[in-house]
């Protein structure tokens, strides 16, 4: 069983819609990331949060917007996302210290009609 | 910039075959090297780490050995079962890189027929 949650696992969602993204972890981890990888490809990084604040951001567009509430969660908004967007949406936790292995969820399989 | 570089698959095996995987690597700094694995509809699994040279991961029958000198984590498992089909990802973590990033190589899709 893995030990980050993400809900939903599957979303189908037209290109004005506004939907969010919801991951949790309960290992104490202090640095949370939200990944996309497309089939037969590895993950993307595209936000890290590092005690709750925003720390990386890999140039992703403004219809994604990463939110942290708290140290156990991590939230993916997502608005007026196209076609191409559709992909497998990761997150992960790690300790917040070099060189520390991230522990992921199942994803969300997200699908841009 | 850090890279990972992996044999591209498919690795098409039959049960009870040797596998090995090769993975090589370019850092900067000092990296830690992660073996992930991906089965179908999931997300990734740490299937083993090493931390410095001459480290050796191992995990559910699978090893990789850290070796600096040839900047290579190859992994390996001496008799495969149908259920270690899935893609593996090579990854480094470099402690001088913000944010504990991961670089991953571009994955291996292994098939074991039975």
């Amino acid at each position: 069983d893995t030990e980050v949650t993400q809900t939903p696992k599957h979303l189908v969602m037209g290109m004005t819609n506004k939907k969010s993204l919801k991951c949790e972890q309960h290992m104490g981890h202090r640095a949370m990331y939200w990944y996309k990888q497309k089939a037969k490809k590895p993950p993307e990084l595209m936000f890290v949060y590092s005690y709750e604040k925003l720390s990386i951001n890999e140039s992703v567009p403004s219809r994604f917007s990463p939110e942290c509430p708290n140290s156990s969660l991590l939230n993916l908004h997502l608005h007026a996302l196209q076609p191409e967007d559709s992909a497998l949406y990761l997150c992960a936790s790690s300790q917040d210290r070099g060189n520390q292995p991230q522990h992921f969820g199942d994803g969300t399989r997200l699908s841009i009609l | 910039g850090d890279s990972v570089t992996q044999m591209e698959g498919p690795v098409t095996l039959s049960e009870e075959a040797f596998l090995t995987i090769n993975c090589t690597y370019t850092a900067t700094g000092y990296p830690s090297l992660f073996w992930y694995v991906q089965y179908p509809g999931e997300g990734l699994q740490l299937l083993l780490k090493a931390t410095k040279a001459d480290d050796k991961g191992s995990n559910k029958g699978f090893e990789a050995t850290y070796r600096k000198e040839t900047t290579s984590f190859h992994l390996e498992k001496g008799s495969v079962q149908v259920s270690d089909s899935a893609v593996y990802f090579c990854a480094l973590s470099d402690r001088k890189a913000a944010g504990n990033k991961l670089t991953f190589g571009g994955g291996t899709r292994v098939l074991v027929k039975p």
